[in-house]
């Protein structure tokens, strides 16, 4: 099994709607990130959470929320879908200072 | 403005050549420098790289890290094609505000 996984996998979805993007870990990680990966803009960072109680705007996260629901669960939200999110989106976990773990990441289509 | 820039956007080789990937970094704190290695799907951790002078190495690929001048190299010596891939370099910050700045990223591909 996967250390971080997320799901969907892949979502193909029209403007407008609502979306959710769950992530789960079994690393024991505190702190947890979303990131976007665009074609020639590499990873770029939406939110972070540094534990349960602590959320933390990156340097995207206009259009974007999240909520820690527990230790191993970070969950991304679209409220309203805009094209320009169309992207993959990437979780990650890591340990104070130490190297990030990524999951495989969730394919996001917006019509 | 904190910036990872690295270089060359993208590159092509023959198996058994050797590449030199190239990362500049411009951040306020510095704590280490990381290269990631990105397939088809998440991007997998090769080095973490903290003091400069002293090469991390790993099979074909070594990386070294320069403090002073404030960039990094990976090299991989005799390519294979099991190396194309996108090669991503992040630094890291002590931990206040955003902790981990990447780079665009360096698209090597290995031509048997």
């Amino acid at each position: 099994d996967a250390d971080v996984t997320q799901t969907p996998r892949n979502r193909i979805t029209k403007t407008g709607k609502r979306i959710m993007l769950e992530c789960s870990q079994t690393k024991g990680h505190d702190r947890m990130y979303w990131y976007r990966q665009d074609p020639g803009l590499g990873l770029r960072l939406i939110y972070y959470s540094f534990d349960v109680k602590d959320i933390n705007k990156g340097e995207i996260s206009d259009g974007y929320s999240v909520s820690r629901q527990a230790q191993a669960k970070f969950s991304l939200s679209l409220e309203s879908a805009i094209p320009n999110q169309t992207a993959l989106y990437f979780c990650a976990t890591s340990d104070a200072g130490q190297p990030q773990h990524f999951g495989d990441g969730t394919r996001l289509s917006i019509l | 403005e904190d910036k990872v820039v690295q270089s060359p956007l993208s590159l092509v080789v023959h198996e058994g050549d050797t590449v030199t990937l190239n990362c500049s970094y411009e951040v306020t704190n510095f704590r280490s420098l990381l290269w990631y290695k990105q397939e088809k799907k998440a991007p997998t951790f090769l080095f973490m790289l903290t003091s400069s002078g002293i090469e991390k190495k790993s099979g074909r690929l070594s990386s070294i890290l320069d403090k002073k001048e404030l960039f990094s190299i990976l090299n991989i010596t005799a390519t294979q094609t099991g190396d194309s891939a996108i090669y991503l370099c992040a630094v890291s910050q002590p931990d206040t505000g955003n902790q981990f700045y990447f780079g665009t990223g360096t698209s090597l591909t290995v031509i048997p």
